[in-house]
């Protein structure tokens, strides 16, 4: 199966620092999803971006799909942005079924 | 994006007694449901694929007569843990999708404590 792995496993910011975070795969994907899961559970769509570039406000994504890897950018970080952010891929080899295989998260704690 | 909640939210059950956890789609059709479960400081396993109308087809591992899900609806899906035990105590978390749309969402999860 595919293998989902993201950089760094844990980051510490400073309100007002920007960071990026890395999701690399192992396999073709026609599906790639950036969440943000906050303190009580809920997981949020950032982007829907298997390939190309998106901006929403202060993050934006960018995903090379010929190089197996996607980038999330947050700008001038703050407090609620805490939580742990996971990238999840959808692969041909999953048969068109629309499961999302999960990365293990990469931690974001923003201190005031 | 469509609006997906779960109940209940929180529940504490003893050992042996069955759970029912609800997912339900408010403003969107949902052919699709996918159930997952998350331990604490762990990433999301996909549990089941739960498609309206048929049977729910399971990821390895997972024993499908003890997490029963039943999609009967296009905004319903339910999952039981049947005969709980302790190391059944996890966050259970369901999401949504339908026909083309290729983006997931997620329900706020169901936290379930076996005593």
């Amino acid at each position: 199966g595919i293998q989902v792995e993201q950089s760094p496993p844990d980051l510490i910011l400073q309100e007002g620092a920007n960071s990026t975070l890395r999701c690399n795969f192992s396999d073709s994907v026609n599906n790639l999803q950036w969440f943000h899961q906050n303190p009580w559970g809920q997981l949020i769509n950032l982007f829907y971006i298997p390939s190309g570039t998106k901006q929403n406000g202060r993050l934006s994504a960018t995903t090379v799909a010929t190089e197996r890897y996607s980038l999330l950018y947050i700008s001038s970080s703050q407090t609620t942005d805490s939580g742990v952010y996971f990238c999840a891929v959808e692969y041909p080899g999953s048969g068109n079924t629309g499961k999302l295989i999960f990365g293990q998260g990469t931690t974001l704690q923003v201190k005031p | 994006g469509a609006v997906v909640s779960q109940h209940p939210s929180r529940v504490i059950c003893k050992s042996g007694t069955s759970v029912k956890i609800e997912c339900r789609s408010l403003d969107f059709q949902a052919t699709t449901m996918f159930w997952y479960r998350q331990f604490p400081k762990q990433s999301l396993m996909l549990m089941a694929t739960s498609n309206e109308g048929s049977k729910a087809t399971y990821e390895q591992g997972v024993e499908k007569d003890k997490f029963l899900i039943n999609h009967a609806s296009l905004t319903l899906s339910t999952l039981t843990v049947t005969s709980a035990h302790p190391e059944d105590s996890s966050f259970y978390i369901c999401s949504v999708t339908s026909g083309g749309l290729r983006e997931q969402y997620f329900g706020p999860g169901t936290r379930l404590t076996v005593t």
